[in-house]
């Protein structure tokens, strides 16, 4: 079965750094998602991104934060300058369309630390 | 806003056991409702969803029936397995400029054999 895959599955950076998300998505799938997890709290839309720009972002979504597809598979989440709060798990997703009424695929996640 | 409120774990049963995790919402509209299941070491799996009211979901035994009078998709299976443990996520999907997910917290099912 199709699967999202990320990397790496766990990431340790020092404050300050910039860190880079790595996930391939679905390969016939046009719509890509990022999702965080603070530990023990909800699971948090980020991003969605369709047609090579962003559809919409939330507000933690701030300057801070990129994303890109840099080739036909790859697509990445950068976070510039990270802070402690940035600490949690980093889903990746991605649908066949915009609905996602048969579901996203998520990826395993990186658990970002933020030390 | 639309919100949605699961209950917390972890959740210990053991194997055969009948599992009952609660998950109410909160919405506008006529939202899609979808439980996933996250296994340890991997990715959130679509384990089942329901699209309108009185719809059951099921799938690996799993049930969820969506209820508009109570707002609630509560998820049950009659026989867990120690293969159950995992972590759950009740999740609507809602329009707001794109469609976007809202998940719960997450319950995690430890079951015993």
């Amino acid at each position: 079965e199709p699967e999202v895959t990320q990397t790496p599955s766990h990431q340790v950076t020092q404050m300050g750094q910039e860190v880079i998300l790595r996930c391939v998505p679905i390969s016939n799938h046009l719509y890509f998602y990022w999702y965080r997890q603070i530990l023990g709290q909800k699971v948090e839309f980020l991003v969605s991104f369709y047609n090579n720009e962003i559809s919409e972002k939330s507000e933690i979504f701030d300057d801070q934060f990129s994303v890109e597809r840099p080739d036909g598979s790859n697509f990445t989440l950068k976070i510039r300058s990270t802070k402690l709060e940035d600490s949690a798990m980093y889903f990746c997703a991605s649908s066949e369309d915009q609905v996602g009424g048969r579901g996203y695929t998520f990826g395993s996640g990186t658990r970002l630390t933020i030390v | 806003g639309d919100s949605v409120t699961q209950m917390e774990g972890p959740v210990t049963l053991s194997e055969e056991a009948f599992l009952t995790i609660n998950c109410t919402y909160t919405a506008t509209g006529y939202p899609s409702l979808f439980w996933y299941v996250q296994y340890p070491g991997e990715g959130l799996q679509l384990l089942l969803k329901a699209t309108k009211a009185d719809d059951k979901g099921s799938n690996k035994g799993f049930e969820a029936t969506y209820r508009k009078e109570t707002t609630s998709f509560h998820l049950e299976k009659g026989s867990v397995q120690v293969s159950d443990s995992a972590v759950y996520f009740c999740a609507l999907i809602y329009l707001s400029g794109t469609y976007k997910y809202i998940f719960g917290t997450g319950t995690r099912l430890k079951v015993l054999a």
